[in-house]
């Protein structure tokens, strides 16, 4: 089976720029997280998200949006990018929305803000 | 609110010797702790984890961690470390009472491997 699958990879924008990342997860599986990794630091948790409906939020701005669809992927929005924003982010996903299940990662999409 | 403390930003240690990388946490309930690996431009990897019942956890790779509530500690070992064990771990926590996926990450420690 294939693994959690994140696109792009890479992706270089400008400050004020608006950037969509998207995520696909395990077959099977219903919840998929967000998480937003600066260098150097831990992983921070962005969006839960379980069968299409928002069940978490870190503490993050409005700029930061979600949503999922029915076959369970999902896109990450953030809008009016700031050099801040320059991150690894990371999708999980997990069988159900409980934290006692394994969360498996896919390999994140970098973003660099010019 | 939760948090992890992970002791140590580096931790170096030559091939054959223990790895033992700390981890102390807080929680005002009973809580889940995880350990992930992540090796340089990948996602994180599930070591091992505990949820309920025993206290030492045993995980992918040889690495097991102990729960010691006494203690508020995960501690992560692995009897003898291997060139292949180089790279970044994060102990992590999680509130059993939310029973959501939010996950509290540490800081993280990159191991160094000797040879």
């Amino acid at each position: 089976d294939a693994g959690v699958t994140q696109s792009p990879t890479h992706l270089i924008k400008t400050r004020g720029q608006q950037v969509t990342l998207r995520c696909s997860p395990i077959s099977g599986h219903k919840s998929v997280s967000w998480y937003q990794q600066v260098l150097g630091q831990g992983p921070q948790f962005i969006f839960q998200y379980y069968e299409k409906e928002e069940r978490g939020r870190g503490n993050f701005p409005d700029r930061f949006s979600a949503r999922q669809f029915p076959n369970y992927s999902s896109e990450l929005n953030v809008n009016a990018l700031l050099l801040g924003d320059s991150a690894l982010y990371l999708c999980a996903s997990s069988r159900d929305r409980f934290s006692d299940q394994p969360q498996h990662f896919g390999d994140g999409t970098r973003l660099s803000i010019l | 609110a939760q948090s992890v403390t992970q002791l140590g930003s580096h931790v170096s240690v030559s091939e054959g010797a223990l790895v033992l990388l700390r981890c102390n946490y807080s929680s005002s309930v009973p809580p889940y702790l995880f350990w992930y690996v992540q090796y340089p431009n990948q996602g994180l990897q599930l070591l091992l984890k505990y949820t309920t019942g025993a206290t030492l956890v045993k995980g992918i790779n040889g690495f097991e961690a102990e729960f010691k509530k006494s203690e508020t500690s995960f501690h992560l070992t692995k009897p003898s470390a291997h060139m292949s064990d180089a790279a970044e771990y994060f102990c992590a926590v999680s509130d059993q009472a939310l029973r959501d996926d939010k996950i509290i990450f540490g800081k993280g420690t990159r191991l160094h491997i000797l040879p």
